[in-house]
């Protein structure tokens, strides 16, 4: 049983380029969610899916930020016109949610991408 | 909208001792999840602890424990007989219990170190 995994690990780009993150969730899960956590903070809730659908998206998720997640499994995040205010680590979580009710579902978090903008 | 405060930004414990880390939240739902989350160096985020708002029974996890104060909006984390592998960030974190609105809201965090 594999947990959430995320790639690259790290990416180091030049202010202005694009860059894309990938996340593979736990098999089955069928939510995924997008978090970024700037140096010395919490993570930052940024966007989730629950299958292929974008259910929420946070007010951070500016219109440079992309996130898809087209057959409902891996997702990606894209970044367009990086900035150095972008660098930061981006957590992937994923969680098995049910479809009735007020149940709990936990989410289990990735390695994380640790994106530096010079 | 909810907010997660951790006011210490760092602490230290000796091995084998106890040390309580602190939280509070502020929130207007009568019922909702509060969480403490481990991070340690460079490796993925875990689940430590969970507490259910309804339950007035605090949550304990082996060495890991919680004193909920619901009327204080508090949840505070105790870590007894601490281990050199219990070194790393902590965050306190709340989520709503409404299936659709499933984000996490985490507080700053507290870095624990632990003195051999």
């Amino acid at each position: 049983d594999t947990g959430v995994s995320q790639n690259p690990r790290h990416k180091i780009t030049k202010r202005g380029q694009n860059v894309t993150f990938r996340c593979d969730p736990i098999s089955e899960h069928n939510r995924l969610y997008w978090y970024r956590q700037t140096l010395g903070q919490g993570p930052e809730f940024l966007t989730y899916f629950q299958n292929e659908a974008q259910l929420e998206k946070s007010r951070l998720l500016s219109d440079r930020f992309s996130a898809e997640r087209p057959k409902g499994s891996f997702s990606t995040l894209e970044i367009q016109r990086t900035e150095q205010g972008d660098s930061a680590m981006y957590l992937c979580a994923s969680s098995l949610a049910r479809a009735s009710g007020l149940s709990y579902n936990e989410q289990f978090f990735g390695p994380g991408t640790r994106l530096t903008v010079l | 909208a909810q907010t997660v405060t951790q006011s210490q930004p760092e602490m230290s414990v000796q091995e084998a001792e106890t040390v309580t880390l602190s939280c509070t939240y502020d929130t207007s739902e009568s019922d909702y999840y509060l969480f403490w989350y481990k991070q340690p160096p460079s490796r993925q985020m875990i689940l430590v602890i969970r507490q259910e708002a309804y339950k007035q029974q605090n949550a304990t996890e082996n060495r890991f424990s919680v004193n909920f104060q619901k009327a204080a909006k508090s949840f505070s984390l105790k870590i007894s007989d601490s281990q050199l592998g219990d070194a790393a960030m902590y965050f306190c974190a709340y989520r709503s219990p409404m299936n659709r609105d499933d984000k996490i809201i985490f507080g700053k965090g507290t870095r624990l170190h632990i003195l051999p």
